[in-house]
């Protein structure tokens, strides 16, 4: 089945700069790759998510980038804010109503 | 999008005994997944739950302790049986939105004492 990883585990960046956190997945077969946002004690919210025919998707100071060839995919957050602190999960699936298979997680601290 | 309700939010329970948490869905859905998220971790699918059907489940996770119902397309349960502060986790309902999108309840947050 699918394995995703995610790196880093753990990511401390000051206020106003960019963060970058990386994923794996082994499936190629998964075509669907979405972003979650994590609060403490709160449900993840999805924040960005890409497709396996775009290789590029912005959305504000939030982008994912897709290289299905390496298969990896990327999140990037420009000028980072305190509230972008969060912990944040990759995750990879075939589409349709299948579940997602999650990245172990990255812990954002944006310093200010 | 879909708004899933689900309860309860947390409990406090003592070992040996069993918890059902509840999921409502305000659309037909065809499966309703469940996650637990052990402290500090990622989210783990526990099973899939399809309507009118046994629950699948991955490897790790059995009937006898997790068991799932499915009675209608917008409602389902899950019972940690049996438990042990081992089960101490979040458990979360998610649905899809058939575009592989997923929608989150808000969680079941459980201690075992």
């Amino acid at each position: 089945g699918e394995n995703v990883e995610q790196h880093p585990s753990t990511l401390s960046v000051q206020e106003g700069d960019s963060a970058v956190i990386k994923c794996t997945y082994s499936d190629s077969a998964s075509n669907y790759f979405p972003w979650y946002k994590q609060e403490l004690g709160k449900r993840p919210q999805l924040i960005i998510d890409i497709r396996s025919n775009v290789g590029e998707k912005k959305d504000q100071r939030i982008a994912v980038t897709l290289n299905k060839t390496a298969k990896h995919f990327s999140l990037h957050i420009t000028e980072t804010q305190p509230e972008d602190s969060a912990v944040y999960f990759c995750a990879a699936s075939i589409g349709g109503n299948t579940p997602l298979v999650f990245g172990k997680g990255t812990r954002l601290s944006v310093i200010a | 999008s879909a708004v899933i309700s689900q309860k309860p939010s947390r409990d406090i329970c003592q070992r040996g005994t069993s918890l059902t948490i509840q999921c409502q869905v305000d659309s037909q859905v065809t499966m309703m997944f469940w996650y637990r998220q052990q402290p500090g971790q990622s989210l783990t699918l526990i099973a899939t739950a399809n309507q009118g059907s046994e629950a699948t489940y991955e490897s790790g996770f059995v009937i006898d302790k997790f068991p799932i119902s499915r009675p209608n397309l917008t409602f389902s349960t899950l019972t940690v049986s049996n438990m042990s502060p081992e089960d101490s986790s979040i458990y979360l309902c998610s649905v899809g939105a058939g575009s592989g999108e997923a929608f989150f309840g808000q969680g079941t947050r459980l201690t075992v004492v």
